[in-house]
């Protein structure tokens, strides 16, 4: 069974200033992906990036990076230059290997961006 | 393209009473889900369709059942709403081959479920 382990349940941030919110994982399958996604108030869900268990390199998206550390199984997503429209639920979610590569969640992390 | 679309938006049921939510995506993906969120949490997954054909539960699927109508469509069902069903239920399509970012999930807006 996978879990996904977000332990920040609220994060504030001085908007311009850098932020990371964390995830911890624990899979048994060799291989597997790492997703971020973005839920604002609206409510609709926004992929914002992605790791895969065998990529060398930390992902990057513009002001995204995920900081992937395999032999600690954490998938941390870092937004720099924080801006007022990240104000926002934020969800690390993992895939298996499985036919459909359906997504296990963790329980989200609420960050505001504070003017 | 409208992506993933999902219909109602709102619905509000009455203890027993059953409905059916629609969800239908145009990107051609292999693999379709639907996920509840409750308050303060994250998703989960009640129901996916690898393939066109087939159909497995997922972590929380009691109360629920589901059709792959085709590729294209994906329906779950309420048989008896119950309070306990009172949610937000997301659908989202993949298409779910190889790894890579293209795998990401695209969702819909979501339908607003109230059981009363």
């Amino acid at each position: 069974a996978q879990k996904i382990t977000q332990t920040q349940p609220g994060m504030f941030v001085q908007e311009k200033e850098a932020v990371t919110l964390d995830c911890t994982y624990d899979t048994s399958d060799p291989s597997y992906g790492l997703f971020w996604y973005k839920q604002p108030s609206s409510g609709e869900m926004i992929f914002l990036i992605y790791q895969g268990s065998y990529d060398q390199q930390n992902a990057t998206e513009g002001r995204y990076s995920l900081n992937f550390q395999k032999a600690r199984k954490s998938a941390n997503l870092v937004i720099s230059a924080s801006q007022l429209g990240d104000s926002a639920m934020y969800f690390c979610a993992m895939s298996n290997s499985g036919s459909a590569r359906q997504l296990t969640f963790g329980s989200g992390t609420q960050l505001t961006v504070l003017p | 393209n409208a992506g993933v679309t999902q219909t109602p938006k709102f619905q509000v049921l009455k203890t027993g009473q059953s409905m059916t939510l629609q969800c239908a995506q145009d990107m051609n993906h292999n693999s379709m889900y639907w996920y509840r969120q409750d308050p303060g949490m994250g998703l989960r997954l009640i129901y996916y369709s690898a393939s066109e054909g087939t159909t497995d539960k997922g972590e929380v699927p009691n109360g629920y059942n589901v059709s792959r109508l085709n590729k294209r469509e994906f329906s779950l069902r309420l048989e008896s709403a119950a309070p306990s069903q009172t949610s937000v239920y997301f659908c989202a399509s993949s298409l779910a081959r190889g790894f890579g970012t293209y795998n990401e999930q695209f969702f819909g807006p979501g339908t607003r479920l109230t059981v009363l």
